[in-house]
């Protein structure tokens, strides 16, 4: 069964950084079979899809944040990360990494979420 | 993009009756590419329904999802008091995009 845990610092100072990183556990990054994903809940608010990463480092990412964001992998260590930059108060909310099956299409359903990360943007 | 209303916002029902959550999209959603979400606070989203209908691996046959094109339906047949929770609808056909959410809550 695949598991996917989040980590990373839980505040973040405006106009920062914020980084993640998402370690895949019982099953390989190297596999082919998933996107890796990233998608993110504002407090009380719904789900917003942040971008993903194929294993071979294809990436597509949301149009709204893409000028902001970096999303890598690392086959070696079975992990995938974010970086979002130029951070606001705006960007205070739970990131979940996701597991999406590889369908040849360019999307798809999420089917391995990780816990999630509460990620406040405040000085 | 492809905006998704989910209607109604807060369904109040009470265990062992129906219900039926609505996703509606503002263009057609291609090959069907409509999925359902269960979310109870705290936890991650889980996967319900994918394709519009197929249930994921799992998932309790009183959960059904049917629709295409633009109107999408989720039905829970009898309500269990787990099933209480936030539902979200995303499509996957057109980029990606959710729906804001349908509370259903026990009356």
């Amino acid at each position: 069964q695949v598991q996917l845990q989040e980590s990373g610092p839980g505040l973040v100072k405006p106009s920062q950084t914020l980084s993640l990183t998402c370690t895949v556990s019982g099953g390989s990054i190297s596999s082919g079979g998933y996107y890796w994903s990233w998608i993110r809940q504002h407090p009380g608010k719904g789900l917003e899809w942040i971008g993903y990463i194929y294993y071979s480092g294809s990436t597509y990412y949301n149009p709204s944040l893409k000028s902001r964001l970096t999303i890598s992998v690392d086959t070696s260590k079975n992990q995938f990360s974010l970086k979002l930059s130029s951070v606001t108060a705006a960007d205070t909310a739970v990131y979940y990494c996701a597991g999406a099956p590889y369908s040849g299409y360019d999307y798809n359903y999420f089917d391995y979420w990780g816990q999630g990360t509460l990620v406040t943007v405040s000085s | 993009e492809i905006v998704l209303t989910q209607s109604p916002g807060t369904l109040s029902l009470s265990p062992g009756e129906r219900a039926t959550l609505s996703c509606r999209a503002s263009q057609s959603v291609s090959s069907n590419f409509l999925a359902w979400y269960q979310q109870k606070p705290g936890q991650a989203p889980r996967l319900l329904i994918y394709g519009a209908s197929i249930r994921a691996t799992g998932i309790p046959d009183r959960f059904s999802g049917s629709g295409s094109g633009t109107d999408f339906t989720l039905t829970i047949s009898r309500l269990e008091p787990e099933d209480f929770a936030v539902y979200y609808c995303q499509q996957y056909g057109s980029s990606q995009t959710f729906g804001q959410g349908t509370k259903l809550e026990i009356k």
